[in-house]
């Protein structure tokens, strides 16, 4: 059974700096990996989608990497800013793929400090 | 423009009744899903349907029910709620499931079972 797991739980860190969100999966045959943002209340919003052929995808600030061999994702977040406090949840589509269905991680809640 | 909705945004019922929750999306989007989220174990797939007419189990579909006779519209029924399915209820579509496709999510109702 495909298992998600992100570490830390919870991340504080000042403004400005750079840090990496880990996620990682237990069963290599995986269809795709997505990144995704959760703010208080709110519902989802899709960051990246990594395709299983992929190594990495960036958007803006945002740099995810993938690497299926040992199971593990990185979401990369640069010169952080107080308006990407949130929790950030990796999913993964398992085989057969075609249905889209996901399977998440707990998240890591980010705080970025003024 | 409305994207995708849910309704109601809250609901406070009793053990035993039954209880629907709405799903609307603009995009005729043919891959619709509901989720649970709940501390300590992230997001959990309900159901999912591919097309209308076409529906599967998640991982915890037990004590639940959906219909999908139009595209646009996903209803989750809880037919006699329990206390241990209070929970935020998310629906997210996707247009093609798979390997290419992020899924878009709803803003969530929180669901309180007394």
């Amino acid at each position: 059974k495909q298992e998600v797991t992100q570490i830390p739980a919870a991340l504080s860190v000042p403004e400005g700096e750079n840090l990496v969100l880990n996620c990682s999966f237990t069963d290599s045959a995986i269809y795709n990996l997505q990144w995704f943002r959760q703010d208080p209340g709110k519902g989802l919003t899709s960051l990246l989608l990594i395709q299983s052929s992929q190594r990495e995808q960036t958007s803006g600030r945002l740099n995810a990497s993938l690497d299926k061999s040992s199971g593990r994702s990185t979401l990369y977040i640069a010169a952080s800013q107080p308006g990407d406090s949130a929790t950030y949840l990796c999913a993964v589509v398992p085989p057969p793929g075609n249905t889209g269905k996901l399977i998440f991680g707990q998240g890591t809640t980010l705080q970025v400090k003024p | 423009d409305a994207g995708i909705t849910q309704s109601p945004r809250y609901k406070i019922t009793e053990t035993g009744r039954q209880v629907t929750l709405m799903c609307h999306q603009t995009w005729s989007h043919s891959y619709m899903f509901w989720y649970r989220q709940d501390l300590g174990h992230g997001l959990r797939l309900i159901y999912y349907s591919a097309a209308a007419d076409i529906t599967d189990k998640g991982e915890v579909s037990d004590g639940y029910v959906v219909s999908r006779s139009k595209t646009e519209n996903f209803p989750l029924t809880l037919e006699s709620a329990t206390r241990s399915q209070t929970s935020v209820y998310f629906c997210a579509s996707s247009d093609l499931g798979g390997i290419l496709s992020t899924q878009y999510f709803g803003p969530g109702t929180r669901l309180t079972v007394l």
